[in-house]
């Protein structure tokens, strides 16, 4: 596709529900990336897959976040029991690949990673 | 873990006038990010400094890197209103190839 692409744009849920947010991105990409933009936190990093890899989930805020990725391509963000903190922006980047391969093959370019529009979760 | 600075995170100039914006980080990155957003929109990559003297410009943008002093800062020359924006500086240095963001500079530009 011409850029990645979110869904939905926009999800409004209950305190309790599940939800899941889509990730599509550039084709040929094999890097893909999950942050979060909220007003008291900013930007942060969530998860990170390369290609199938299994994930290092790490940098998920708590257990009822996980993520998955199907056939190296499109991705999903699965927050279970959604509580008013996770209310924000999802924003999801993808890249050629990940940086930690581009210095194990010893070579040097810049990676860019490329945002999606993002999908805004508002928690009442 | 690296940590971004930068500042100011809010800044209201007049059209004309010239300003810069500041990012500090505290350990070693090879490679650092400029990005701008629009209210509502997602992320445009606007420069990518890959090394240490490394200077990018873009019409009234101009973006430097320092890495022996861990600073880059994005230089707005003349400004006017359509550079009205928030402006994030985000070095590589995450342990997954992530970006690490700076809190950001909330730009606004008046007539």
């Amino acid at each position: 596709g011409a850029g990645v692409s979110q869904s939905p744009s926009n999800k409004v849920t209950e305190k309790g529900k599940d939800v899941e947010l889509r990730c599509d991105p550039i084709s040929g990409h094999t890097a893909l990336y999950w942050y979060r933009q909220s007003l008291g936190q900013g930007l942060e990093f969530l998860i990170y897959f390369q290609g199938n890899s299994a994930p290092d989930k790490s940098g998920l805020p708590s257990d009822r976040f996980s993520a998955e990725r199907t056939g190296g391509s499109v991705s999903t963000l699965t927050i279970q029991r959604t509580q008013q903190e996770d209310s924000a922006v999802y924003l999801c980047a993808s890249s050629l690949a990940s940086d930690s391969i581009i210095r194990f093959a010893g070579h040097r370019y810049h990676n860019e990673q490329f945002f999606g529009p993002g999908t805004r979760l508002t928690v009442l | 873990e690296l940590k971004v600075e930068q500042n100011p995170l809010f800044l209201s100039m007049q059209e004309g006038k010239n300003y810069t914006i500041y990012c500090n980080y505290s350990t070693t990155s090879d490679r650092l990010y400029w990005y701008r957003q629009d209210p509502g929109k997602s992320l445009e990559s606007l420069f990518v400094l890959l090394s240490n003297g490394a200077v990018k410009q873009e019409g009234r943008l101009m973006a430097s890197l320092d890495t022996k002093a861990r600073l880059s800062t994005l230089h707005i020359t003349a400004a006017v209103h359509d550079l009205s924006a928030t402006y994030f500086c985000a070095p590589s240095g995450g342990s997954q190839g992530n970006l690490i963001f700076g809190k950001g500079t909330k730009l606004s530009v008046k007539p």
